[in-house]
């Protein structure tokens, strides 16, 4: 089982471009969740996907958007990048939506430096 | 609302000596904490969680956490240091199991 993939690892931008992150839940697992970790900051939560349609949604504007697919992978796409986009963005995979943190399994995330 | 602080952005131990992470909550309900580890290019692991069963609580590699709603604290201990331990730490508090709140994190040193 490879866990949670994410591509790529590390990505540069420069201002105002689209970037889009990619993330494979683990095996059974239906429910992905993306987080933003800036430097020296906790992973806070942008949103969650389900039967392919956004779930939840965390203080992030509406330049974050995502999607989901029907063999349950994901995808985040940031428009027109800002100097504080730059950060580590997580995926996690759940087996299911309704479960607690201690049910999610995080990749190891997607580099992204906008310059 | 809810809210985590971690107490130290840095701690420094030596290898073999004990080990003290000090995180605070605030909530409004009962909640559930929990705390990570972060390795440099390593998904975030759990370590343990607190699901207001017992206030000590035994997790992976020797860390334990004990739950003090007197003094809403949530610390995270081990007896002795491993330079494997170094690391950065989250402590994570969720209210209703959907929404999450990490802390900003402790950067574990372990001096040789």
């Amino acid at each position: 089982d490879a866990g949670v993939t994410q591509s790529p690892t590390h990505l540069i931008k420069t201002r105002g471009q689209q970037v889009t992150l990619r993330c494979s839940p683990k095996s059974g697992h239906d429910t992905v969740s993306w987080y933003q970790q800036a430097l020296g900051q906790g992973p806070q939560f942008i949103f969650q996907y389900y039967e392919e349609e956004e779930r939840q949604r965390g203080n992030f504007p509406d330049r974050f958007s995502g999607h989901q697919f029907p063999n349950y992978s994901s995808e985040l796409n940031v428009n027109a990048l800002l100097l504080g986009d730059s950060a580590l963005y997580l995926c996690a995979s759940s087996p299911y939506l309704a479960g607690g943190p201690d049910t999610q399994y995080f990749g190891p995330g997607t580099r992204l430096t906008v310059l | 609302a809810q809210s985590v602080t971690q107490l130290d952005s840095h701690v420094s131990v030596s290898e073999g000596t004990p080990v003290l992470l000090r995180c605070n909550y605030s909530s409004s309900y009962s909640p559930s904490l929990f705390w990570y580890v972060q390795h440099p290019n390593k998904g975030l692991q759990l370590l343990l969680k607190y699901t207001s069963a017992a206030t000590l609580v035994k997790g992976i590699n020797g860390f334990e956490a004990e739950f003090k709603k007197s003094e809403t604290s949530f610390h995270l201990t081990k007896p002795s240091a491993h330079m494997s331990d170094a690391a950065e730490y989250f402590c994570v508090v969720s209210e209703t199991g959907d929404k999450i709140i990490f802390g900003k994190g402790t950067r574990l040193h372990i001096l040789p």
